[in-house]
């Protein structure tokens, strides 16, 4: 099946940083997603974006389906951003979301 | 508008027993999908319910079984439960059918802990 691999595993910032986390999938999809799981284990929705670019607020997103990946940019971090970020996607014929492992950010004030 | 709900917000129950954990899902939304997630990794697919049928399963043992009801809210059921089956079960709705193309919305997940 397809495979989904995040990196960084752990990002510690400073308040005000800016950071990149990456995802790599294994093979095609047709809908990729960005969450941020909380510390009560909600997660939340970022981005649907199995191609392109999308932003909202200090959030973007890019996602280069035929090399791919999809990156989750994060300016001028907040601590209310510590959480971890899940990459997950669909294959051409799948009715499942696949998750990465996850990026586990905390932000310092 | 309500978001997806599940309940209970926390279980627990000791080796052996039997769980069932429930899901509301989006308004309009009719397929619901069930992950386990366990401490430190990413969420797993067990099932995926439309329309009252099972329309995929994960690598879950059937033990594990669910059902979807008319008004479109799902059971998660988990016999003989093992220590293992401690986890974090999220609840996910979408719309517009079986489409890959479909965002899904998850719901704030039980918490299960067997001891």
């Amino acid at each position: 099946g397809i495979q989904v691999e995040q990196s960084p595993p752990d990002l510690i910032l400073q308040e005000g940083a800016n950071s990149t986390l990456r995802c790599n999938f294994s093979d095609s999809v047709n809908n990729l997603q960005w969450f941020h799981q909380n510390p009560w284990g909600q997660l939340i929705n970022l981005f649907y974006i199995p191609s392109g670019t999308k932003q909202n607020g200090r959030l973007s997103a890019t996602t280069v389906a035929t090399e791919r990946y999809s990156l989750l940019y994060i300016s001028s971090s907040q601590t209310t951003d510590s959480g971890v970020y899940f990459c997950a996607v669909k294959g051409e014929y799948g009715n499942k979301l696949v998750f990465g492992a996850g990026t586990i950010l905390r932000v310092k004030s | 508008d309500a978001g997806v709900t599940q309940s209970p917000t926390h279980l627990i129950k000791t080796r052996g027993q039997h769980v069932t954990l429930r899901c509301s899902p989006i308004s309009g939304h009719k397929s619901v999908s069930w992950y386990q997630q366990v401490l430190g990794q990413g969420p797993q697919f067990i099932f995926q319910y439309y329309e009252k049928e099972e329309r995929g399963r994960g690598n879950f043992p059937d033990r594990f079984s669910a059902r979807q009801f008319p008004n479109y809210s799902s059971e998660l059921n988990v016999n003989a439960l093992l220590l293992g089956d401690s986890a974090l079960y999220l609840c996910a709705s979408s719309s517009g059918g079986l489409s890959v193309y479909n965002e899904q919305f998850f719901g704030p997940g039980t918490r299960l802990t067997v001891l």
